[in-house]
């Protein structure tokens, strides 16, 4: 069975500041792994996706994460946060083949204080 | 591009009544899925389509929730009869194959009295 675990409920971080929000995995075979961002009273949006190859992933809105295999972890950063990042983040994981059913996280409240 | 549309936003209904949920994808994702997602949790999926036929259904409660694709584009979900336990917001998402990234539509907060 494949989990992911977000291990905060919630991050503050000072707007102008690094941010991270952190995700651990655990499947039988190769993860994809994803970030999804929720505003409040919207779907979820897509961020970023890792699939393959580098380990550092770019994706919208400045944000990245790095893939870290010996430590099973995803995590979600951004060097200089702003006020508008403030959400609930979810990390998702699914394995590369055969299952086609995407496991997400309990998700993140993201704070940025001005 | 118009993103994933469902319909209604909001729904409140006593325990035992029924209710539908409608979702239209967005246009030309073959695969669809409705997920349920209670208040502090992460979506939980409870069904998922490519074009009409289901995929993988092994977290639909099968005895109250019904969902069909019929013509491979809309879709609708059902829960026939509701229990308290069904209050969340019931998302809808899409994409062009179950290998790619699924888009969600706004959801549909259901409050079950």
């Amino acid at each position: 069975a494949q989990s992911v675990a977000q291990p905060e409920d919630q991050v503050n971080v000072a707007e102008g500041n690094p941010l991270t929000v952190k995700c651990t995995y655990s499947v039988s075979g190769n993860p994809y792994l994803f970030w999804y961002v929720q505003y409040p009273n919207r779907g979820l949006q897509f961020l970023l996706k890792y699939i393959t190859g580098d380990n550092l992933v770019k994706g919208s809105y400045g944000f990245e994460a790095e893939f870290n295999k010996s430590q099973t972890s995803f995590h979600l950063k951004k060097p200089s946060a702003l006020v508008s990042d403030s959400a609930l983040y979810f990390c998702a994981v699914r394995i590369g083949a055969g299952s086609y059913q995407l496991t997400f996280g309990k998700g993140t409240k993201l704070s940025v204080i001005p | 591009e118009a993103g994933v549309a469902q319909s209604p936003r909001y729904k409140i209904i006593e325990k035992r009544q029924s209710v539908a949920f409608w979702c239209n994808p967005i246009s030309g994702h073959a695969t669809l899925y409705w997920y349920q997602q209670i208040l502090g949790q992460g979506p939980k999926l409870l069904i998922q389509f490519q074009n009409n036929g289901v995929v993988d259904d092994s977290q639909l409660p099968k005895d109250r929730f019904s969902a069909e694709r019929l013509k491979g584009v809309d879709s609708t979900l059902k829960i026939q009869p509701a229990k308290l336990e069904d209050s969340a917001v019931y998302l809808c998402a899409s994409s062009l194959s179950s290998l790619n990234e699924q888009f969600f539509g706004p959801g549909t907060r259901l409050t079950v009295l």
